[in-house]
């Protein structure tokens, strides 16, 4: 059974601050890692995407991925109110880049940004 | 460029009944999944379809769900005989060159 695992929080960081999410997932195979933001009632919406040991960066976003401790995480710097929602972590067998087959989720990280 | 449709937005269904659940991938995307998402959790994948296959239906379960994504039409999920425990959002997803998008879900109520 392929399992990923978050914390579910809530995390709570005051406005401006470093927001940092965290995901372990336990199938070595899984070679793409999704972070969405999921507002209350909304759907998912894609936010980052990395398919390399390493970090990306994307405006505020940063994405750490460390296969060998199969790790990923999501840096939220100058947090904002607006991103205040919940934060899924999510990974795929496919091969970086390519874009089918099923998602195994996390249970989602809940964050607040209060002012 | 419309996006996933999903429709009805809000199903209720009395105990017993049967739900029918639509979902019309992007143009050009010809590969179809969907999701579960029970209160306060992640999603859960149920059923991995493409035209007139079903890929992967690893999620589903074993009775009472099925799942049929025809040549012509959008992909149905049918859960039948619903019971309180299927009350969820169903979101479906759709494939292609450009990515993996999600549609704004379908959140059955079951009384």
């Amino acid at each position: 059974q392929k399992e990923v695992e978050q914390n579910s929080g809530p995390l709570s960081v005051p406005e401006g601050a470093i927001a940092s999410l965290n995901c372990t997932y336990s199938d070595r195979g899984s070679q793409s890692f999704f972070w969405y933001r999921q507002y209350s009632g909304k759907s998912p919406e894609l936010i980052m995407s990395i398919y390399s040991n390493g970090d990306k960066e994307d405006g505020r976003f940063t994405a750490q991925l460390n296969k060998a401790s199969q790790y990923v995480s999501l840096l939220i710097r100058d947090s904002q109110p607006s991103d205040s929602a919940t934060y899924l972590c999510a990974v795929n067998d496919n091969a970086g880049g390519t874009s089918y087959g099923k998602l195994t989720f996390g249970q989602g990280t809940i964050l607040t940004v209060h002012p | 460029n419309a996006g996933v449709m999903q429709n009805p937005r809000h199903l209720v269904r009395r105990r017993g009944q049967e739900a029918r659940l639509r979902c019309s991938p992007m143009k050009g995307h010809s590969h179809v999944y969907w999701y579960r998402q029970l209160p306060e959790e992640g999603l859960k994948f149920m059923v991995y379809l493409q035209k007139e296959n079903i890929i992967d239906e690893s999620g589903m379960p074993k009775e009472r769900f099925s799942a049929e994504f025809p040549k012509e039409g959008p992909s149905i999920l049918r859960i039948q005989q619903v019971v309180r425990g299927d009350s969820a959002a169903y979101f479906c997803a759709s494939s292609g060159r450009d990515g993996y998008t999600f549609g704004s879900g379908t959140r059955l109520t079951v009384v």
